[in-house]
């Protein structure tokens, strides 16, 4: 089992459509990210929680909304998407919670398409 | 304004040779770097990692150099094999601090058989 899961792996959506992407991690991190990579752009960090608590949102527009109900647990609602919102969808974890600029555990993604 | 720059989109070698992998920082802040390798259908996975206290780091295959004044960092995989083939990504972060890491673009390697 890898240390941390995402699901769905793939999914297509609809602009109207309300979805969430899940993100479980195994491995008793205190942080958790969501990051968005695009074609040919860096990987972008959209939310970083730690110790359950939201510690950075990079002006992510409000069509994402992030949850961490516990440090195991993230969740990223989706509604109103746009077609350029299509991208992989990475979620990761980092050990400490003091400090975000530790080596990052990454699950495998979902690949996301706004039709 | 991309503070960490992999300025190569891609990088054909053949097996068995050196392959380099190249990347640029702007910030004189960070002092923590990291390589991540990226399958596709797959998270990237950590590599290996250089604090600015040293200039190298080896491990097995793999050593990344890092030339501070430059700004400067590199990555050799000698020899290299087809399994190598990936997406390369470069982060950097300052030490010290709640700032999360910054990634660079990556570079698509292909070993050649």
């Amino acid at each position: 089992e890898t240390g941390v899961t995402q699901t769905p792996r793939h999914l297509v959506m609809g602009m109207t459509n309300k979805k969430s992407l899940k993100c479980e991690q195994h491995l008793g991190h205190n942080a958790m990210y969501w990051y968005k990579q695009s074609a040919k752009k860096p990987l972008e960090l959209m939310f970083v929680y730690s110790l359950e608590e939201r510690v950075e949102n990079n002006s992510v527009p409000s069509r994402f909304s992030p949850e961490c109900p516990n440090s195991s647990h993230l969740f990223l609602h989706l509604h109103t998407l746009q077609p350029e919102d299509s991208a992989l969808y990475l979620c990761a974890s980092s050990q400490g919670a003091h400090s975000l600029n530790e080596k990052l555990f990454f699950g495998s993604g979902t690949q996301l398409s706004v039709l | 304004d991309q503070q960490v720059k992999q300025n190569s989109p891609s990088l054909s070698v053949q097996e068995g040779r050196i392959s380099i992998l190249n990347c640029d920082y702007t910030n004189s802040m960070f002092d923590y770097f990291l390589w991540y390798k990226k399958y596709p259908a797959e998270g990237p996975t950590f590599l290996i990692s250089i604090s600015s206290i040293k200039d190298k780091n080896e491990d097995g295959r793999f050593t990344v150099f890092l030339n501070k004044s430059a700004k400067h960092l590199s990555l050799h995989i000698v020899p290299s094999q087809p399994g190598d083939s990936a997406v390369y990504f470069c982060a950097a972060s300052p030490g010290a601090g709640n700032t999360p890491l910054v990634f660079g673009k990556g570079t698509r390697l292909s070993v050649i058989a």
